[in-house]
């Protein structure tokens, strides 16, 4: 167990839907990342978090929004869902004190379908 | 832009040999950190081992070990006295040090473990 939870563990939906997918990281992580696992593309880093703020972007559409709140845990937004979103949706967290010299650990993962 | 390349998509060893799996890389930061990931059929992710790149030593885990070779852009994974529980998928992944933490995986190895 890396201690960072994520919620729902599977959630199936329709094309055109909305989902929002949680992540908690770990105690006193400030971090949070969020990666997307599809069999096409592999493992993508989409966006980072860090105490708050949006600190780094990736290969996150624009239909795609993020946000990380007070307590730090952060949410991931997916919206007018195509069936290539399908995929495995990661959040990874860590201390983030922008040292390099961190490790991140990963969620259990949310599965979506999108059928 | 960092790329990370595994070439072998799938590996198999006898239980309690030893199997080498292969990364190479490119980056043109100087200064960046290495690791290997473990996912196993549970999809969790799961740190291996990690490498920072100014260090010559070779990072060692248990019977997990890594062949750094910084100069050619290489970063081998060693399983010693492989057990059934090492099946996984294994990934190699790189970030830059110092404020971009973003990991880029390479497509992954699976590795069959032979009982």
């Amino acid at each position: 167990d890396s201690g960072v939870t994520q919620t729902p563990k599977h959630l199936i939906t329709a094309t055109g839907q909305r989902v929002t997918l949680r992540c908690s990281p770990r105690s006193g992580d400030l971090s949070v990342y969020w990666y997307q696992q599809s069999l096409d593309q592999g493992l993508q880093f989409l966006i980072q978090y860090y105490n708050g703020e949006e600190r780094a972007k990736g290969n996150i559409l624009e239909r795609f929004s993020a946000q990380q709140f007070p307590d730090l845990h952060s949410e991931l937004n997916l919206s007018s869902l195509e069936l290539g979103d399908s995929a495995l949706y990661f959040c990874a967290s860590s201390v983030g004190l922008g040292t390099g010299a961190e490790t991140q650990y990963f969620g259990p993962g949310t599965r979506l379908l999108v059928l | 832009a960092q790329t990370v390349t595994q070439s072998q998509p799938e590996m198999s060893v006898q239980e309690a040999e030893t199997v080498t799996l292969s990364c190479t890389y490119d980056t043109s930061e100087s200064d960046y950190y290495l690791f290997w990931y473990k996912q196993p059929p549970s999809r969790q992710m799961i740190l291996v081992i990690r490498q920072e790149a100014y260090k010559q030593q070779n990072a060692t885990e248990n019977r997990f070990s890594v062949n750094f070779q910084k100069a050619a852009k290489s970063f081998s994974l060693k399983i010693s006295d492989s057990q059934l529980g090492d099946a996984a998928m294994y990934f190699c992944a790189l970030h830059p040090n110092f404020g971009n933490e973003k990991l880029t995986f390479g497509t992954g190895t699976r590795l069959t473990i032979i009982p």
